[in-house]
């Protein structure tokens, strides 16, 4: 079976700390995996993928196919990173698996 | 501007009336899909097409259809809503295959539907 989770429905941290989005999924065989975000009143936009190995707006996620994780990664979280987090995958037809997000909430 | 739109943005209605929520794309994408959003749930695809005349179920298909007559168009049916259906719903589309590079979706701003 194809899903994404993530354990954390909300996650409050600091200006200036670390932060560490969680994403676990169940996929046979090498998965495509993306970070989607929404900021409020903005529209669901991706985040990154893993396939580019980017960093996005100083976000970072590595896929460990052994703990099968994609965990969403920044140093020094800002206030403008508080938004809705989504982990998604493609299943064996095409079709998108998103995790149920992760709220993240930067405070001052 | 590259984008694509829902309408209506809202929209309260009964049970049992035949309702249609219009999604529409200028990027010239062949992938399309639907979502509903609900707290607790995250996102869950409802139907996707990849191309004229084809579609598929995603997770949560049921009292639901779709069709895809045009590329640019996905419209979202509902035959006889019930309250269950009470939903943000999310059109995307995006290009597609290749090596996931194109797979990025593009959202609609979402509508958000009441069934009273």
């Amino acid at each position: 079976a194809q899903r994404v989770t993530q354990p954390e429905k909300l996650l409050s941290v600091f200006k200036g700390a670390p932060v560490e989005l969680k994403c676990n999924y169940s996929y046979s065989g090498s998965p495509e995996l993306f970070w989607y975000v929404q900021y409020s009143r903005q529209r669901l936009q991706l985040l990154l993928r893993h396939i580019s190995r980017e960093s996005i707006k100083g976000f970072t996620a590595d896929l460990n196919k052994g703990e099968t994780s994609f965990h969403l990664k920044k140093p020094f979280a800002q206030e403008e990173d508080s938004a809705m987090y989504y982990c998604a995958l493609i299943g064996y037809g095409q079709n998108f698996v998103f995790g149920p997000g992760t709220r993240l909430s930067v405070l001052p | 501007e590259a984008q694509v739109t829902q309408n209506p943005r809202y929209l309260i209605t009964v049970t049992g009336k035949k309702l249609t929520v219009t999604c529409s794309q200028n990027m010239n994408h062949e992938y399309m899909s639907w979502y509903r959003q609900d707290p607790g749930l995250g996102l869950r695809q409802i139907y996707y097409s990849m191309n004229v005349e084809v579609t598929d179920k995603g997770d949560v298909p049921e009292g639901y259809k779709v069709s895809r007559k045009e590329k640019r168009n996905f419209p979202l049916i509902l035959e006889s809503p019930s309250p269950n259906q009470t939903s943000l719903y999310f059109c995307a589309s995006s290009l597609f295959g290749g090596t996931g590079l194109n797979y990025e979706q593009y959202f609609g701003p979402g509508t958000r539907l009441t069934v009273t």
